[in-house]
């Protein structure tokens, strides 16, 4: 059974660095194919794709947020990293953490139940 | 990048109903497309994907069609648990992008 749990702060001020955790089970960030991406939703507004790792390592970022973002993998403990740079009110969101079961299909069978991030000094 | 545009934005049906929503892309696609349903306070859960495909345990009611810009999903007989905000997002190639969602809203 395949399970995703995002972690992380609640509360961030402006110009901190919001670091997120995605701790997932049932599958293997080594296994050919699998990606785990980050999509975030502000409150009442749509989708938002962030960024996406797969298991040969190669990263994708949104363009527009591209420069405030980092994601990472550590394979042995079964978690996805994103950290976000310099946050802003308009930073604030439900971030959810999402798996890609296969190769070149890149939509999310699955999402975490997602962590809401508050913005605010 | 490409842009994904649904339309209607919001829908207002009746259990029984058949409801069309669509999805069009900005430049071709072929069929790397997925729906998800949204159900307020609630995690997107994926309905369908590469346009057509049910995911496992979907019920049949739901269906999806087209390929290069044009798609639809279509709910045959609107149930009470479908009442939700259905999204489209284009897998073909990066960044990746979603619709702006289309409400189903009880009439």
């Amino acid at each position: 059974q395949v399970t995703l749990k995002e972690s992380g702060p609640t509360l961030v001020k402006p110009t901190q660095t919001l670091t997120l955790t995605c701790t997932f089970s049932g599958f293997s960030l080594s296994t050919t194919g699998v990606g785990v991406g980050w999509i975030r939703q502000p409150p009442g507004k749509v989708l938002e794709w962030l960024a996406v790792i797969y298991w040969n390592d190669n990263k994708f970022y949104t363009p527009s947020l591209k420069s405030r973002l980092t994601i990472t993998k550590d394979t042995s403990e079964n978690q996805v990293v994103l950290r976000m740079t310099n946050m802003d009110p308009v930073d604030t969101a439900t971030y959810y953490c999402g798996y890609q079961k296969a190769l070149r299909a890149n939509w999310f069978d699955l999402w975490g139940q997602g962590t809401l991030v508050t913005v605010s000094s | 990048d490409i842009q994904m545009t649904q339309s209607p934005s919001s829908v207002s049906a009746s259990v029984g109903d058949r409801v069309t929503i669509n999805c069009r892309a900005s430049q071709g696609i072929s069929s790397w497309l997925a729906w998800y349903q949204q159900k307020p306070g609630k995690v997107p859960k994926l309905l369908i994907s590469a346009a057509s495909s049910l995911q496992s345990g979907v019920p049949s009611r739901f269906s999806g069609s087209g390929s290069g810009t044009d798609f639809t999903l279509t709910i045959s007989s609107l149930q009470p648990e479908d009442f939700a905000t259905y999204y489209c997002q284009q897998a073909n190639s990066f960044p990746l992008t979603f619709g702006g969602g289309t409400q189903v809203e009880i009439k």
